[in-house]
């Protein structure tokens, strides 16, 4: 298994660009979620998934959009993106209930100039 | 809402030395708790977990108790080396299947030889 993987790992972008941040997983997890690391700001949720067909907000929603067509893939998505974007962005997978754990992808280092 | 809240670091040790990094929370019902640790230039895995009150979490000498009394999930370790250097979250997940992970906002630990 190659657990969860993230692709690129570095992105440089202009301020105003678009992107795709993929993430996928092998594990038939039917939750998914991305997150954004700042500096002394610990991890904050962007968006996540249920299961297929099924997205909603985190706690820092704004700018990003989301989509899950399959189990395996959720991407993340920058319309326009903005300096206040720069951030390392970890996706995480794992069953939906309680008690069960996520797990993480390497992160994607993205900077906007 | 739910949140956690761990001290502030960074804690410096010295190799051998006790560690406490302390986690409180708040959240209705009875969440699941968790530490996560990233080493530099990782993403995060998992140290430990607990999913009900007096539950004791461990792993690789770390150890944490669920207090459900005082809300709480310190992480300890009688003797840190080294190789122990890295930020810890603590995160809890709410009791309804399908809720998202929420995350302290890390501690960084220095360990010196």
């Amino acid at each position: 298994n190659a657990g969860v993987t993230q692709t690129p790992k570095f992105q440089v972008l202009k301020t105003g660009q678009s992107m795709t941040l993929q993430c996928a997983q092998d594990m038939n997890h039917e939750y998914m979620s991305w997150y954004r690391q700042d500096p002394g700001m610990g991890l904050r949720l962007i968006h996540y998934s249920v299961g297929a067909g099924i997205t909603d907000q985190g706690e820092v929603p704004n700018g990003y959009n989301v989509s899950r067509s399959t189990t395996e893939d959720f991407p993340l998505r920058l319309l326009s993106a903005a300096p206040s974007q720069t951030s390392v962005y970890f996706c995480a997978s794992g069953e939906s209930g309680s008690t069960y754990e996520q797990y993480f992808g390497p992160g994607t280092r993205l900077t906007v100039t | 809402g739910n949140s956690v809240t761990q001290m502030e670091g960074p804690v410096t040790l010295s190799e051998e030395a006790f560690l406490t990094i302390n986690c409180t929370y708040t959240a209705t019902g009875y969440p699941s708790l968790f530490w996560y640790v990233q080493y530099p230039g990782e993403g995060l895995q998992l140290l430990l977990k607990a999913t009900k009150a007096d539950d004791k979490g461990s792993n690789k000498g770390f150890e944490a108790t669920y207090r459900k009394e005082t809300t709480s999930f310190h992480l300890e370790k009688g003797s840190v080396q080294v190789s122990d250097s890295a930020v810890y979250f603590c995160a809890l997940r709410g009791p309804q299947a399908g809720t998202a992970l929420i995350f302290g906002k890390g501690t960084t630990l220095s360990v010196s030889s």
